[in-house]
């Protein structure tokens, strides 16, 4: 079974530039999320979907930040315009809805670096 | 306030030795289910180990179990026989909600040194 694809693996950019980060979850994964990891921290969830329908977007700084999961499948998260404090690794991970664990797979991230 | 409080940024335990993470968490909700994962420096998160909160018995995968104190709101990780590839960043994470809008809120991590 392939696991959660990520790219690009890493992304340099200015300041006030838009940067877009792309997920393809496992085959089968109904819930996809998107989590910031900002160095030291443990993850932060930033926009969570069901399908394609969004579940939890509570913490999504929407002023800069939008995601969207065309057909309930894959996934792209855009900032734009990026600040500094952007500068992160933004981690996707899928679940099955109904499993035993429900535990998340995650992907081997996005590190953004925004000077 | 923290829902998951993890104490010990970092950790030293000689090979082969046991280590106890120590993780506590905070929800009024009846159900939910507990998380450990593994970060190593390459970045991936690797999933360890789940407790639910009506499981009776602690969970044990491998060398890797789960010390459960409901009351306290606790979940431990302990290790046995530490290895080398076990140094890497760990976190405990909850799981609230219900099927569908289940939500998992991680805690800061502890990062773990095993040393030969």
């Amino acid at each position: 079974e392939a696991g959660v694809a990520q790219s690009p693996r890493y992304k340099i950019i200015e300041k006030r530039q838009s940067v877009a980060f792309w997920c393809n979850p496992i085959s089968g994964h109904a819930t996809l999320y998107w989590y910031q990891q900002i160095l030291g921290q443990g993850p932060k969830l930033l926009i969570q979907f069901q399908n394609n329908g969004v579940v939890d977007d509570s913490q999504l700084p929407k002023d800069r930040f939008s995601a969207e999961r065309l057909k309930g499948v894959d996934s792209t998260l855009k900032i734009q315009p990026a600040k500094l404090e952007d500068s992160a690794v933004y981690l996707c991970a899928s679940s099955r809805r109904d499993g035993s664990y429900n535990e998340q797979f995650f992907g081997p991230g996005t590190r953004l670096t925004v000077l | 306030a923290q829902k998951i409080t993890q104490t010990q940024p970092g950790m030293f335990v000689q090979e082969k030795e046991a280590v106890t993470l120590d993780c506590t968490y905070d929800t009024s909700d009846p159900s939910y289910g507990l998380f450990w994962y593994k970060q190593p420096s390459s970045g991936e998160m690797i999933f360890l180990i789940y407790q639910g909160s009506y499981d009776q018995q602690n969970a044990t995968e491998g060398r890797y179990s789960l010390n459960f104190q409901k009351a306290r709101k606790s979940a431990n990780l302990v290790i046995s026989a530490s290895q080398l590839g076990d140094s890497a960043m760990y976190f405990c994470a909850m799981r609230e909600g219900t099927s569908g809008t289940y939500k998992y809120i991680f805690g800061t991590g502890t990062r773990l040194k095993v040393l030969a």
